[in-house]
């Protein structure tokens, strides 16, 4: 089975501006998860979605958003990009129900500068 | 909040030679689940065992086992015979279950492990 992919791999951008990373998980995953990671906060959990729906939701500003597709595709959006933004964006899919253990994707690293 | 606590920043061992990493966590929770999570170089999160709370049974996988002890709130990995390949950092996890569901894994802040040749 392949893994879960995540594009693209690598993104600068600019202060001010919005991105969009994309995130495919596991076939047969209905429940997508977004975590993002700095060395200075570590690991963060963004937000989760199953079956196109936001389940759950990290403590972030609305600036961050998600969405999820009718084939379990998933989209993170962050608008207003600020320098703090910079981080490695991971994503992880997981079966339901449990023991919901997460598969992690490689990862978008995004440099704000 | 459900928080969890890695208090060996950087860990080293020789090859092939047994290693434990800590793990605390504070939950008023009774039904969760613990991971452990390896981060090489390349940055990929990689699965190394899970345990679910109501299980007294330590999970083992190969060369890697757990002391779970739940009333001490405590989840140690324990690596035997080391290999080279180890060398990653490792992050502790809780997945909190919540009736049809689970919320979002709260990691720990990870323990680099270096494993001397």
């Amino acid at each position: 089975k392949a893994g879960v992919t995540q594009t693209p791999r690598y993104l600068i951008k600019t202060r001010g501006q919005q991105v969009t990373l994309s995130c495919s998980p596991i076939s047969g995953h209905r429940s997508v998860s977004w975590y993002q990671q700095t060395p200075g906060q570590g690991l963060q959990f963004l937000f989760e979605y199953f079956s196109e729906t936001q389940r759950n939701k990290g403590n972030f500003p609305g600036r961050f958003s998600g969405r999820q597709f009718s084939n379990s595709r998933s989209e993170m959006n962050v608008s207003t990009l600020e320098l703090g933004d910079s981080a490695l964006y991971l994503c992880a899919s997981s079966t339901n129900p449990a023991p919901y253990e997460q598969y992690f994707g490689p990862g978008t690293r995004l440099t704000v500068t | 909040a459900q928080t969890v606590t890695q208090s060996q920043p950087e860990m080293s061992v020789q090859e092939a030679e047994t290693v434990t990493l800590s793990c605390t966590y504070d939950t008023s929770e009774s039904d969760y689940y613990l991971f452990w999570y390896k981060q090489p170089p390349s940055r990929q999160m990689i699965l190394v065992i899970r345990q679910e709370a109501y299980k007294q049974q330590n999970a083992t996988e190969n060369r890697f086992s757990v002391n779970f002890q739940k009333a001490a709130k405590s989840f140690s990995l324990k690596i035997s015979d080391s290999q080279l390949g180890d060398a990653a950092m490792y992050f502790c996890a809780y997945r909190l279950y919540s009736g049809g569901g689970a919320d979002g894994l709260t990691f720990g802040k990870g323990t680099h492990l270096i494993i001397q040749p």
